[in-house]
């Protein structure tokens, strides 16, 4: 079956610090993969894409990474604030006009 | 106005009533669509309209009826739903064909079924 893994489901560290969030993912072949950021009672907000064609992303402090033989995703925010503290959900796109499919999504806590 | 704007916020709603939810995009995009989020689960896409065709429908049950009646309105049409219908509904925009940069989502309707 298809699946998209967020393999933490609460990370927690320090200000300062480089979050590392892993995405992983089995039985698709994906055109994209995209991060988005959710905030409690908010709708999720767009941060990078990814093609399938692309091996990184940057994106001020964030950046991502897409192993395509892995089938795996890294999404890096460097230099981590608390306002950084969120959900993030990584989501792929099969293409052809098909919709998103979502993971559950990591939290991130960063303490000051 | 800008972005994607979902009405109302917060519904309760008994279980016999009928409601609908409204999206409205002003990004002029031209695809839309209903996911489901509930709590540890991940979103679950419900409805996806593209050129306001309906172009899937993931074996959602019949008491959620969409509509879309322009590239720019869907509406989610509720009517005799379950407790385990309570989750946030959110919807979304996006352009097909030509540059991409994503969905954008709605804040969502905290739907609650008593």
């Amino acid at each position: 079956s298809q699946k998209i893994e967020q393999n933490s489901e609460a990370l927690n560290i320090q200000e300062g610090k480089t979050a590392t969030l892993t995405c992983n993912y089995t039985n698709y072949s994906p055109a994209y993969l995209q991060w988005y950021r959710q905030d409690p009672g908010r709708g999720p907000v767009f941060l990078l894409l990814i093609r399938e064609n692309e091996k990184e992303k940057r994106k001020e402090r964030l950046k991502v990474t897409f192993d395509t033989t892995l089938k795996q995703s890294l999404f890096h925010i460097t230099a981590s604030q608390p306002a950084d503290s969120a959900t993030y959900l990584c989501a792929l796109d099969r293409g052809a006009g098909t919709a998103l499919i979502f993971g559950k999504g990591t939290t991130l806590s960063v303490s000051s | 106005e800008t972005g994607v704007t979902q009405t109302p916020r917060h519904l309760v709603m008994g279980m016999t009533n009928k409601k609908s939810l409204k999206c409205e995009q002003h990004l002029g995009h031209n695809a839309m669509y209903w996911y489901k989020q509930s709590a540890k689960k991940p979103l679950e896409l419900m409805f996806v309209y593209s050129l306001e065709e309906r172009v899937e429908n993931n074996s959602v049950p019949s008491r959620f009826s969409p509509e879309c009646p322009n590239s720019s309105h869907l509406f989610l049409h509720l009517h005799t739903l379950q407790p385990e219908d309570s989750a946030l509904y959110l919807c979304a925009s996006s352009q097909v064909g030509g540059e991409y940069y994503g969905y954008t989502f709605g804040s969502g309707t905290r739907l609650t079924v008593v």
